[in-house]
Formats: structure tokens, sequence, C-alpha cells
């Protein structure tokens, strides 16, 4: 079954604790990117791959870092997590990255901070 | 400040009633998006518009993208409780990579 798989589901936290997100996709996708939902402000995009060792900043990078080793993983690191952080995220792919491109999401990180 | 601006942000009604979702920008886009998203679930798309007026339909759901390509709007007829989620609108920038603004969304409960 295609699909985008996040791990963990839920995660509780202290601020500083380094921790790391995993996504990974069986789609052969080159295109992946992290996004982060808060109450009414959408899905805003944190980083994005365009392809392996491929990764640019998106709208919230800050206190963020991701790595693309493999074409399949796009791990979302957090070095130093802070209060503001806690959000639910989301880890998205397509089959490359350019506009109309169908975004096959994850089921989402709940993420708190404490 | 958002990009796009959905309204309204909230929406219950009873099934069977109609509705209509409205998503506004003064930005252009070269195509918009339309996902739902239910609890606990990552956003699954529902359609693609690409051409200033395009109009696409999806059984009950109808999909218009201004002729501008800076606005769209979403109507469903006769709403039935299988419809209550949160709908999102997201532009695509023509920016390859950073691909998508997403609107703040609306969040529907159709209620039998």
């Amino acid at each position: 079954e295609a699909q985008v798989t996040q791990n963990p589901r839920y995660l509780i936290t202290v601020t500083g604790k380094k921790l790391t997100v995993t996504c990974s996709q069986n789609m052969n996708h080159e295109y992946m990117s992290w996004y982060r939902q808060d109450p009414g402000l959408g899905l805003r995009q944190i980083y994005y791959s365009m392809n392996v060792e491929v990764t640019d900043k998106g709208d919230v990078p800050e206190g963020y870092k991701v790595s693309r080793k493999e074409k399949r993983n796009f791990p979302l690191i957090l070095e130093s997590p802070s209060p503001n952080q806690t959000s639910l995220y989301f880890c998205a792919s397509s089959r490359r990255g350019s506009d109309n491109e169908k975004l096959f999401f994850g089921s989402g990180t709940q993420l708190s901070v404490l | 400040t958002q990009l796009l601006e959905q309204s309204p942000q909230f929406l219950s009604i009873q099934e069977g009633e109609n509705l209509t979702v409205y998503c506004n920008s003064s930005s252009v886009f070269s195509s918009l998006q339309w996902y739902r998203q239910e609890p606990g679930e990552g956003p699954v798309l529902l359609v693609t518009v690409v051409t200033g007026g395009e109009v696409k339909k999806l059984k009950r759901l109808t999909f218009q993208f201004g002729d501008a390509r800076k606005d769209s709007s979403l109507h469903i007829t006769a709403a039935q409780p299988g419809d209550t989620g949160l709908y999102l609108c997201a532009g695509a920038r023509n920016n390859a990579g950073n691909m998508l603004t997403f609107g703040g969304g609306t969040r529907l409960m159709v209620k039998p």
C-alpha cells in the first residue's frame, strides 16, 4: 500500500531535549516536505527536499533541521525543542516538487513540549 | 498574515443543507488544490483546479477557480454527515519546491 509513515504519532517531551520525528515513503517520490499545523493557521511549511541530499527552508524553518540521505526517508530534527514548537506535524511527499503534483500526507505527529 | 483566507472558519449545518466555503487571496496562484482532513489523519487531496474560471465536480462537491486565479470556492449540495471534516485550500505559488500556501481551513460539521 502506497503510504507516508510518520513516527511517533504522539510525543511529549521537555524543553531542550533533542528529538527526531521520522518520515518514510514507499512510493519512490522525489519530493518530501514537513509542515506544522496550528489552529487557524493551516499548514505551514518547515523544510522541503527536492531529492536526495537536496534540502531547503520553507516558511518556518527556525528551530528545525532535516536530512535526506536516502530517497525514502526525511527525518525532522529538533535539536533543542521549545514550548512554541508544540504542534501537529505532517510529513508529505509527491512524485516531483512542482505545481499540480498531488501531495500524500502522513497521519501526523502530535508533539507537546513542556 | 494568511496569504489565503478561508471563510467561514467554522460551519455547523443539518444534513441535507447546501453550503459554500470560500478561499480568497490578493495573490495570483498557478493552481489551487482543495484537501479534506479528518481527525487523526493527514489531509487528502480532493481536487486541483488550474485554469481561471474552471469548474470541477466531484459527486456533490463543486469546485470553482476564480477568473483571475486569486480565489476559489467549494460548494456542497445536500451535505451528509460523512462530509464532516476540515477543508483546506492550498495555492501553488509557481515556485518549485516551496509548492503550496495553505489557508487556515474551514471546519465543517454536518449533523444528522
